[in-house]
């Protein structure tokens, strides 16, 4: 199975500040199925970027996904109060469908 | 509007068993595939399982292969968790979500709280 692996574990920053995570695959990912989720707290994962870089239906266009091959990163050009939560990537390229550890992005 | 609702989860026993539930709407059930994602308390998501729109191909993750059994009954738009054995580590919630080879988990039910605790 592929193995998703993300970093920062934290990233502390302000509103208004860029963002940028990492998503490393063990090998290829499959036709660049990579998608990204936000989560908050008590709330079920929300699909933001599918295919590596195409932002989901009403997802705000700071969010940015760019990457091929084994490595993704997901953008935020500045971010708002409603963007600090933790971010999970995941692969839906090959089974089984696996997801990354995820990112917590919080307010410094 | 696309709806998925997860309901049946709760606390049981060590070694007890429990049926999860989710009912579908707003969209054709029977053309997509499902599966259960689950996520234990400060934890990540971890693929649980998953069937395929007639139900002929189903998929375990290894620490439940035996005792957890996916299902769904497309007359009724709903898809099953029979889980058998419970263990501790099996506390999550259990979210269910729709997809079709090449596209994402979208969208993703509420959850239902598994605890399995003596």
């Amino acid at each position: 199975e592929i193995v998703l692996t993300q970093s920062p574990g934290t990233l502390s920053l302000s509103p208004g500040e860029r963002a940028t995570l990492s998503c490393r695959a063990s090998q290829s990912v499959n036709s660049n199925y990579l998608a990204w989720y936000q989560q908050k707290p008590g709330q079920a994962p929300r699909l933001l970027i599918s295919g590596a870089s195409s932002r989901a239906t009403g997802i705000p266009d700071r969010f940015s996904g760019s990457g091929s091959g084994t490595d993704f990163t997901l953008t935020i050009s500045r971010l708002e109060p409603e963007d600090f939560a933790v971010y999970y990537c995941q692969q839906y390229g090959s089974s089984p469908r696996t997801f990354g550890q995820g990112t917590k992005v919080e307010i410094k | 509007e696309v709806q998925l609702v997860e309901s049946g989860g709760g606390l049981v026993q060590p070694g007890g068993s429990l049926r999860l539930s989710c009912a579908a709407s707003g969209f054709t059930f029977s053309s997509y595939w499902m599966s259960w994602v689950r996520q234990a308390p400060g934890k990540g998501l971890e693929w649980v399982a998953n069937i395929k729109q007639d139900g002929s191909e189903k998929y375990y993750v290894d620490s439940v292969k035996g005792r957890f059994t996916i299902s769904r009954d497309n007359a009724k738009n709903s898809l099953y968790l029979q889980m058998n054995s419970l263990r501790a580590e099996d506390t999550a919630v259990y979210y269910c979500a729709s997809y079709y080879p090449g596209i994402p988990f979208d969208p993703w039910g509420q959850g239902t709280l598994v605890t399995v605790s003596s």
